[in-house]
């Protein structure tokens, strides 16, 4: 299975920072790769499909990009809203796999 | 709009077996790959199993091959999870979640709210 590598873990930011989250595969995945957003209690939220793409609906502040192994999800000014969980997930192969998540809480 | 609603969870015994549903409106079921994907309490989201809209590919994760079966009826707009001999690392939030996709798998872009699956004595 391929897996899928995100950092950091964790981080602490301020509303209206900007906020970069780096995602690498084990091997090439060309830019078969998803994010999405998770709040508690809430259903999770594709925010960028396909590396790059952003999902109907969702704010333009939200940015990806990348392509082989190594990805960002950047979120250009950081809203209260946003503080949540985000995961990377790739569809290269047809045994799906998501990295470990990345919370973003308030400093 | 687009609403995914799960149901079957609960309280199960090891061993035991749990038949979870999700009811699925707002678009058109046979035309999309449908998957279940759980969170385990502290833990990140895993993919679990994925079918195609003509449920002609089907797909699990390594360690609920041969326990639980994914399975969909389109007459009925309704995606199911048969899960047998469970045990209490099967503990979690099972999410039914929409494909973007037809006959391949690609993301996930409507979830619903979930449904809690407890493997507990």
């Amino acid at each position: 299975d391929i897996q899928m590598t995100q950092s950091p873990s964790s981080l602490s930011a301020s509303v209206g920072d900007r906020v970069t989250i780096t995602c690498r595969a084990s091997q090439s995945i060309s830019t078969y790769l998803n994010w999405y957003q998770h709040r508690p209690g809430k259903a999770p939220k594709l925010l960028i499909y396909a590396a790059s793409s952003l999902q109907s609906g969702v704010p333009s502040r939200f940015s990806g990009s990348g392509s082989g192994t190594d990805f960002t999800l950047t979120i250009s000014s950081l809203q209260p809203e946003d503080f949540a969980t985000y995961y990377c997930q790739q569809s290269y192969t047809t045994s799906l796999t998501f990295g470990g998540g990345t919370k973003v809480e308030i400093k | 709009e687009v609403h995914l609603v799960e149901s079957g969870g609960g309280l199960v015994q090891p061993g035991r077996s749990l038949r979870l549903s999700c009811a699925a409106s707002g678009f058109r079921f046979d035309d999309f790959a449908m998957h279940w994907v759980r969170q385990a309490p502290g833990k990140g989201l895993e993919w679990v199993s994925g079918i195609t809209s003509d449920s002609g590919s089907i797909g699990y994760v390594d360690s609920v091959k041969g326990r639980f079966t994914i399975s969909r009826d389109n007459a009925k707009n309704s995606l199911y999870l048969q899960m047998n001999s469970l045990r209490a690392e099967d503990t979690a939030f099972y999410y039914c979640a929409k494909d973007m996709g037809r006959s391949s798998w690609y993301s996930f872009d409507y979830w619903g709210q979930g449904t809690l699956v407890t493997v507990s004595s």
